[in-house]
């Protein structure tokens, strides 16, 4: 119930594609929808985040579609770059996991020049 | 901008020694938080900490860990008898607030258990 399935595990685009990575969930009551980014040897930073009421976020060339009824959700990176090479993780929480987040299995983007 | 600053990077320890792991959160967040990454793996929640007590855990944090927040700077995380499976990335992470977003996570330490 509470788990959250990323796909795909791996990813490679070149420069100037569109990367696309999809979440589902399985727990309504999760009402935070975040991606992280990760760089080898850090810790994950806060990439961009949705709550369900809407159905579409964009931050720059990084975009959340959210489809509250299929219980998925998606992160697009425009106009991919060779320093978009990272790991992506998908999260989720809501009131009854507390504050905790609940990740995705990541999913490792590699951006060809 | 301010930062969660954890040490040591890298820790190596012998199995069934105890270790601490440190963390200095953002001076003003209130909301702490400790998670865990096995190599190649996806990042776990441990435990969270508000008012100096454990807020929530999971069930990966069983009776061989703790956490004290000793000074109102840091915040630790001991995990009494290590054992292999322990051998991880460990991510401190705080927020200033009840809402989730705020989360700023540190860059981890490295625990290899030998």
């Amino acid at each position: 119930q509470q788990q959250v399935k990323q796909s795909p595990q791996s990813l490679i685009v070149q420069k100037g594609g569109i990367s696309i990575i999809n979440c589902a969930y399985e727990n309504t009551a999760f009402d935070y929808f975040p991606w992280y980014q990760q760089f080898p040897g850090k810790g994950p930073a806060l990439l961009i985040a949705i709550r369900p009421d809407v159905s579409e976020k964009k931050e720059g060339r990084f975009t959340i579609s959210f489809n509250k009824s299929a219980k998925q959700f998606s992160l697009h990176i425009m106009d991919s770059q060779p320093g978009d090479s990272a790991t992506y993780f998908c999260a989720a929480s809501g009131e009854t996991s507390g504050s905790r987040l609940t990740f995705g299995e990541g999913t490792q983007l590699t951006v060809n020049p | 901008e301010p930062e969660v600053t954890q040490t040591p990077s890298h820790q190596v320890t012998q199995m069934g020694q105890e270790v601490i792991l440190r963390c200095v959160p953002i001076s003003n967040h209130l909301y702490f938080y400790w998670y865990r990454q096995i190599l190649g793996q996806k990042v776990e929640f441990l435990v969270s900490f508000y008012n100096n007590e454990i807020s929530e855990k999971s069930e990966i944090f069983d009776d061989q860990f703790s956490v004290e927040r000793p000074d109102g700077s840091n915040f630790t995380l001991k995990i009494r008898s290590t054992k292999l499976e322990d051998s991880a990335m460990y991510f401190c992470a705080s927020k200033r607030g009840l809402i989730v977003i705020g989360y700023t996570f540190g860059s981890g330490t490295r625990l290899t258990v030998v």
